[in-house]
């Protein structure tokens, strides 16, 4: 069945360690690909999205993604993280041709980071 | 933040009894949808609409009913609850005008529990 995967459920990183989050997707074809962060008790924000372009997406706070069409994956990276990331990390993919703007989400990455 | 509110953010109801969650917006975007949020599974899509009394289902509709009769208001009715619709609820909306990607950008969430 198509999907979206994101392999890593739970991640424990100290401050200042870099950040790799994995998504990877199933969807043939053109989709367009988002990452979205949930803080504690808040509603889902947008981090980054991609659509075409250059594979190497940067977004808010710091958070950059990178498209790598042949793997069907969608990484979120970055360099040195804070303890204010801490949040769930959702992957969501648009497959363009399901005719109406659907995301389909990952099951999340909760990130814990420690001072 | 995007106009949307959700009512109520929390409600405990008891097996077999009616509810309606509402999703409002003030963006006057074309398509709202709602979403339930469980742990291990992300979210999934309940209903989605694309339009004013034009509705679909999602991959969890089963149980659920939607109703779109102005722009503004995305109703979701559970008709019977049971104790697996117990979740967290989120209405999302998005615009097609422009350029893609179209984001999603969501409501605050209701918490739902049926004891």
């Amino acid at each position: 069945a198509q999907s979206v995967s994101q392999h890593n459920h739970h991640v424990i990183l100290s401050e200042a360690a870099s950040l790799e989050l994995g998504c990877n997707y199933s969807y043939g074809g053109t989709v367009n690909l988002f990452w979205y962060v949930q803080y504690p008790g808040q509603h889902l924000q947008l981090l980054l999205k991609y659509f075409s372009g250059d594979p190497l997406v940067k977004g808010i706070k710091g958070f950059e993604a990178e498209f790598i069409k042949s793997k069907f994956s969608f990484n979120l990276r970055k360099p040195s993280v804070q303890w204010s990331d801490t949040a769930e990390y959702f992957c969501a993919v648009n497959p363009l041709n399901t005719g109406f703007q659907k995301l389909v989400f990952g099951t999340g990455t909760r990130l814990l980071v420690s001072p | 933040d995007a106009g949307i509110t959700q009512s109520p953010r929390h409600k405990v109801t008891e097996t077999g009894t009616p509810v309606t969650l509402r999703c409002h917006q003030t963006e006057n975007h074309r398509y709202m949808y709602w979403y339930r949020q469980d742990p291990g599974h992300g979210l999934r899509l309940i209903h989605y609409s694309y339009g004013v009394k034009d509705t679909d289902k999602g991959e969890v509709s089963d149980g659920y009913s939607v109703s779109r009769s102005k722009t503004e208001d995305f109703l979701l009715t559970l008709e019977s609850a049971t104790s697996s619709q117990t979740s967290v609820y989120f209405c999302a909306i998005s615009e097609s005008r422009g350029q893609g990607p179209y984001e999603q950008y969501f409501g605050p969430g209701t918490r739902l529990t049926v004891t």
